[in-house]
């Protein structure tokens, strides 16, 4: 079956552009959480959807930085303003449910602000 | 919130040998701790996973090990081939939910593995 996927793959803009990075779970996935890794570091969690709802959105750098998830698939992640320090990659995961359930990862968006 | 450290950042081992990644954790309500493998250019993928209930756990070439009094946990390569170069991540999930990504993943920074020829 197919896995978690993302779209763009790369994504450049210039600073104070808006992007939106898109997110497709795997069917039947309730569970979606977006990550953020930079240039030679470790994963760092954003935000985390359990369906529609966000119970978890203390990663979120800042305000500039928004999610949401419709119909409990597809989610969308918002970058306002960007800035150079928001380039990193981008990557998105989903689990069956919440608890200790296997998270499984999609590609990633690479993403350049000029 | 959990802190996980990692060591080495680098491993280069040569092939056939094996190679030893570890991970410590802060927080002593953590009880998930999955090992991820990154190839350039993809997303991580999970390669084995331990909960905190087993000490152990082997999969053909691959085993992790979980010391809770220690809060400490280790990945094993044994017999390592070309193909296990790759970025390998170590992470840990807490059931506090007290915020700060507790329903996500909190990962070390990696360790660039490689398998010399």
């Amino acid at each position: 079956g197919a896995g978690v996927s993302q779209s763009p793959s790369n994504k450049v803009t210039e600073k104070g552009k808006d992007v939106e990075l898109r997110c497709d779970p795997i069917s039947g996935h309730t569970a979606l959480y977006w990550y953020r890794q930079s240039l030679g570091q470790g994963l760092e969690f954003l935000i985390y959807f359990q369906g529609n709802s966000a119970p978890d959105k203390s990663g979120l750098p800042s305000d500039r930085f928004s999610a949401e998830r419709t119909g409990g698939s597809v989610s969308t992640l918002t970058i306002q303003r960007t800035q150079q320090e928001d380039s990193a990659v981008y990557l998105c995961a989903s689990s069956l449910g919440r608890g200790t359930d296997t998270q499984y990862f999609g590609p990633g968006t690479r993403l350049t602000v000029l | 919130g959990e802190n996980v450290e990692q060591h080495p950042s680098t491993l280069s081992v040569q092939e056939g040998d094996s190679a030893v990644i570890k991970c410590t954790y802060s927080d002593s309500a953590s009880n998930y701790f999955p090992w991820y493998k990154q190839e350039l250019g993809k997303g991580p993928q999970l390669i084995i996973d331990i909960r905190s209930n087993v000490g152990e756990k082997k999969d053909q070439r691959i085993a992790v090990t979980l010391n809770k009094t220690a809060k400490h946990f280790s990945l094993h390569i044994t017999e390592t081939q070309p193909e296990d170069s790759a970025v390998y991540f170590c992470a840990a999930r807490s059931q506090t939910y007290s915020g700060g990504g507790a329903d996500g993943l909190t990962f070390g920074k990696g360790t660039h593995l490689i398998i010399q020829p």
